[in-house]
């Protein structure tokens, strides 16, 4: 358990639905990202984001949509996705942006 | 631009010593890390090594920085099934902003 909890573990969705990552960390973090892990790939930074503010966004597109109500919490809304969105979703917590990350054990995204 | 590369894959013997190489292209990073990834899991820190240091060891693990090469390397001493994992080059942005992985090097342990 590394204080940083993802939900759901697992997600099934078709092309048309609208769903929605959790991400929640009880470390006192200021700094939360999204990462993107697909097979064969490395670790694509999706999103940053420093005292609730999104300092980062990397070249996402808009059908990936964060946000982060406060501090501890961040979301990763859904919609229209397409099957090559396919893949482990990690949220990231550190205290500091260049500070060493923890993470989440993922949530596995299939789009059918 | 930014980049960690990383060999694939490493199969070693149990009770064998594991050498994981990595190459950085960002000299003014302060810090290195190395993540390690068990199936079905998140990344968890292994390990990490000063910008100003050679070598570090933790118990089983030897961390050696060149920094000339901008080369990076962890040493797992006796090997063991349990240490069958993924595991992550990291380093700074350069924008300061967040880590950038490699794609990892898959270790498998065979006993």
């Amino acid at each position: 358990e590394t204080g940083v909890t993802q939900t759901p573990r697992h997600l099934v969705m078709g092309m048309t639905n609208k769903k929605s990552l959790k991400c929640e960390q009880h470390l006192g973090h200021n700094a939360m990202y999204w990462y993107k892990q697909s097979a064969k790939k490395p670790l694509e930074l999706m999103f940053v984001y420093n005292f609730k503010e999104q300092t980062e966004n990397n070249s996402v597109p808009s059908r990936f949509s964060p946000e982060c109500p406060n501090s501890s919490h961040l979301f990763l809304h859904l919609h229209t996705l397409q099957p090559e969105d396919s893949a482990l979703y990690l949220c990231a917590s550190s205290q500091d942006r260049v500070a060493e990350a923890f993470f989440g054990q993922g949530t596995r995204l299939t789009v059918v | 631009g930014e980049d960690v590369e990383q060999s694939l894959f490493l199969s070693v013997r149990e009770g064998d010593s594991s050498v994981i190489n990595c190459t950085y292209t960002d000299s003014s990073s302060t810090y290195l890390y190395w993540y390690k990834q068990e199936p079905g899991a998140g990344l968890q820190l292994l390990t990490y090594i000063f910008s100003n240091m050679d070598m570090k060891q933790d118990q089983r693990l030897t961390v050696l920085l060149n920094k000339k090469d901008k080369h990076l390397s962890l040493r797992i001493a006796d090997t063991q099934t349990g240490d069958s994992a993924i595991y992550f080059c990291a380093e700074p942005n350069q924008a300061g902003t967040a880590l950038i992985f490699g794609k990892g090097t898959t270790l498998s342990v065979s006993s």
